[in-house]
């Protein structure tokens, strides 16, 4: 299996522009989830969805961020509009079923100048 | 709230100096609690998973341990591939649906200097 694919892996942005993640996760698993990743708070859980639905979106810093899971094999994590707050790595990871551990991708290194 | 705690922040080794790294936990249950290794401009890749006080698990040069409050990971004559910052992780063990919540410790950078 390829694993967890991200897209892009780096992305430099103006303040005020809208920004969106991709992920595609591992086939077959049934939980996605979406990191954070910054010096100063570790890895930060931002939203998971079950089967495409969301499930826990408590992390979701403000409403400037969404995430969306059209499908088993897609998901966005969209910011608009960005600011300079928002420069971390972001993280998304897979999981099949709820007792098993979660495998991370490689990331998106977001700057927002 | 559940805590994780991981000591030290920061440890280098001599090559082949075995050592220990610690994470403390505070869960309202504990459904399992996971070890993971990030190197740099990387996404954490999966170690062990532990669920119940008393439970060892090896791989390679990796012990990892737990007890009912820390968990232990017991690195034996590193390499330098094994410098990386290791990450542990714990998910708590209440039973409704939705805790599916990992959370994370700030992770022990080791290094080991040929």
């Amino acid at each position: 299996d390829a694993g967890v694919i991200q897209s892009p892996r780096h992305e430099v942005t103006e303040m005020g522009q809208e920004v969106t993640l991709r992920c595609k996760p591992i086939s077959g698993h049934d939980y996605l989830f979406w990191y954070r990743q910054t010096m100063m708070r570790g890895l930060e859980l931002l939203i998971y969805f079950n089967n495409n639905v969301p499930i826990d979106d408590s992390g979701m810093p403000e409403d400037r961020f969404s995430a969306k899971m059209p499908n088993a094999s897609f998901s966005t994590l969209k910011i608009q509009p960005s600011e300079p707050r928002d420069s971390a790595v972001y993280f998304c990871a897979s999981r099949q079923g709820r007792f098993y551990e979660q495998y991370f991708g490689p990331g998106t290194r977001l700057t927002v100048t | 709230e559940d805590q994780v705690t991981q000591s030290p922040e920061a440890l280098r080794l001599q090559e082949g100096e075995s050592s220990s790294l610690n994470c403390s936990y505070t869960v309202s249950g504990l459904r399992g609690l996971f070890w993971y290794r990030q190197d740099p401009g990387k996404g954490p890749e999966f170690l062990f998973t532990l669920y119940s006080a008393g439970e060892e698990k090896e791989k390679e040069r990796l012990k990892a341990t737990l007890t009912k409050k820390e968990s232990f990971l017991h690195i034996t004559a590193p390499k330098p591939e094994d410098s990386a910052t290791y990450l542990c992780a714990v998910q708590a063990g209440i039973s409704n649906f939705g805790n599916e919540k990992l959370t994370f410790g700030t992770g022990t950078r080791l290094t080991i200097i040929p």
